[in-house]
């Protein structure tokens, strides 16, 4: 049963920055995970927010980034806003399945 | 603009099935695949499986396999999720998502399905 581990929650201040993590039981994330990443606000759907690693979709904050980090994947949100408080959910690829993480909850105080 | 526009919430009894549309517009709906995901109350994202819109292959999560089938139908640009033997622990919020080239950039507005006796 592969797992995809994310924290389940980070708080950061208005303005500030912070990375939230994506982690596969099956050892270091690379490219070929395709990670994407979603906010997601309660009521609502899924919201991409990036894809294949680091790519932004025209709707995206430029404040977001993804990467590979430290045998992860990444967001990074920089210069962070209130709306931006959400749950966040990474999600890989193992080769014809899709997996999620858990999810990261986001507080900005 | 890419829509994909899903079928109103279900209440089925244990033991049932339910089968879920997702009919799409805005792109060549033969030039993607259709993923389904769900959200139990409360809980994260669970992908549940796949199909290509363009030849039909599809792929499952091991853990729906054999309970879940999806389909599409071309003609009418709709996919449909099927889900047999509904136990309370399917009820959740069901979500089609356009699928192609490892991005998932587009999402039904979710139909929720609620199991009870």
């Amino acid at each position: 049963q592969t797992v995809v581990t994310q924290e389940p929650s980070l708080t950061v201040s208005p303005g500030g920055t912070v990375t939230l993590t994506c982690a596969s039981s099956t050892g270091a994330v690379t490219s070929g995970y395709y990670p994407n990443w979603f906010q997601q606000k309660p009521g609502q759907a899924p919201r991409p927010l990036i894809y294949t690693t680091s790519n932004k979709h025209s709707w995206t904050p430029a404040r977001f980034s993804g990467s590979l980090l430290g045998g992860k994947a990444a967001l990074t949100l920089s210069g962070v806003q209130p709306e931006d408080e959400a749950e966040y959910y990474c999600l890989l690829y193992y080769g014809g399945a899709w997996v999620f993480g858990g999810g990261t909850k986001l507080t900005v105080l | 603009q890419v829509q994909l526009v899903q079928s109103g919430a279900e209440v089925k009894k244990p033991g049932a099935s339910v089968k879920v549309s997702c009919k799409a517009s805005g792109y060549t709906f033969t030039s993607s695949g259709i993923s389904w995901v769900r959200q139990a109350p409360g809980q994260g994202l669970e992908w549940m499986g796949w199909i290509s819109a363009y030849n039909g292959n599809t792929n499952y999560a091991r853990k729906h396999q054999g309970r879940v089938t999806v389909t599409t139908d071309t003609s009418t640009s709709t996919a449909y999720m099927e889900l047999r033997s509904l136990g309370s622990d399917d009820t959740a919020v069901y979500y089609c998502v356009k699928d192609y080239a490892y991005n998932m950039d587009s999402w039904g507005q979710g139909t929720l399905v609620t199991v009870s006796s």
